[in-house]
């Protein structure tokens, strides 16, 4: 079974500013995917950045890019110049081999500052 | 279209009612599930249809019963819910033979059972 553990339930990032939300996950797959899905208030949940563990290149989208340690099984989501739209909730997912489900963490809520 | 619609967005229902949700996708995936999301909390895993054959029952009540007409439909119909079944009812696609494995969810049905 694999398990995704977020252990902020809640962060705080000023405009503009940087913030690293945290994930980790217990797997004995060898062969899978992670996830960072956005969930603003009422809308729309919505894929941020996904890593496949056979590459150890970093992802990035933009402001968005996660720093991958398969060896501590950790996948972090680091955030630049935040801007209000950003605030969310935020869930780490994993998935392995096809027709799975994801397997979600807890969530983040990140709240953005003036 | 990259869309996943579901309809209604709202629903209120009484416990001997029996109503339906409905998704919709026209991406050509081939794989679709419903989850339970509960304020707060990361969505819970109901079902999967993988060419609209059910693949996965996550030890649903049968209160609950999800059918997939055809490859681009999937319902969920509803008889006798309880109120603790008030959730955010929500469906996502995937193409399943994609080595990126991305999920695309719909908006959400907010069902209140009374």
């Amino acid at each position: 079974a694999q398990t995704v553990t977020q252990s902020q339930p809640e962060m705080s990032v000023q405009e503009a500013e940087t913030v690293t939300l945290s994930c980790t996950y217990d797997t004995s797959e060898s062969d899978y995917y992670l996830f960072w899905y956005k969930q603003p208030p009422s809308r729309q949940m919505i894929l941020v950045i996904r890593q496949e563990a056979y590459k150890q290149q970093n992802a990035t989208e933009n402001r968005f890019s996660v720093n991958f340690q398969k060896a501590a099984k950790s996948f972090s989501l680091k955030i630049s110049d935040s801007q209000r739209g950003d605030a969310a909730m935020y869930f780490c997912a994993s998935q392995w081999d096809s027709g799975y489900a994801l397997n979600f963490g807890k969530g983040t809520s990140l709240l953005v500052t003036p | 279209d990259t869309e996943v619609t579901q309809t209604p967005k709202h629903l209120v229902m009484g416990m001997t009612n029996k109503k339906s949700l409905k998704c919709e996708q026209h991406m050509g995936h081939r794989a679709m599930y419903w989850y339970k999301q509960k304020a707060k909390k990361p969505p819970e895993l109901m079902f999967v249809y993988s060419y609209e054959k059910l693949s996965i029952n996550e030890s649903v009540p049968s209160r609950f019963s999800p059918e997939c007409p055809n490859s681009s439909l999937l319902n969920l119909h509803l008889h006798a819910l309880q109120p603790e079944d008030s959730a955010l009812y929500l469906c996502a696609s995937r193409l399943w033979d994609s080595s990126y494995n991305e999920q695309f969810f719909g908006p959400g049905t907010r069902l209140t059972v009374l």
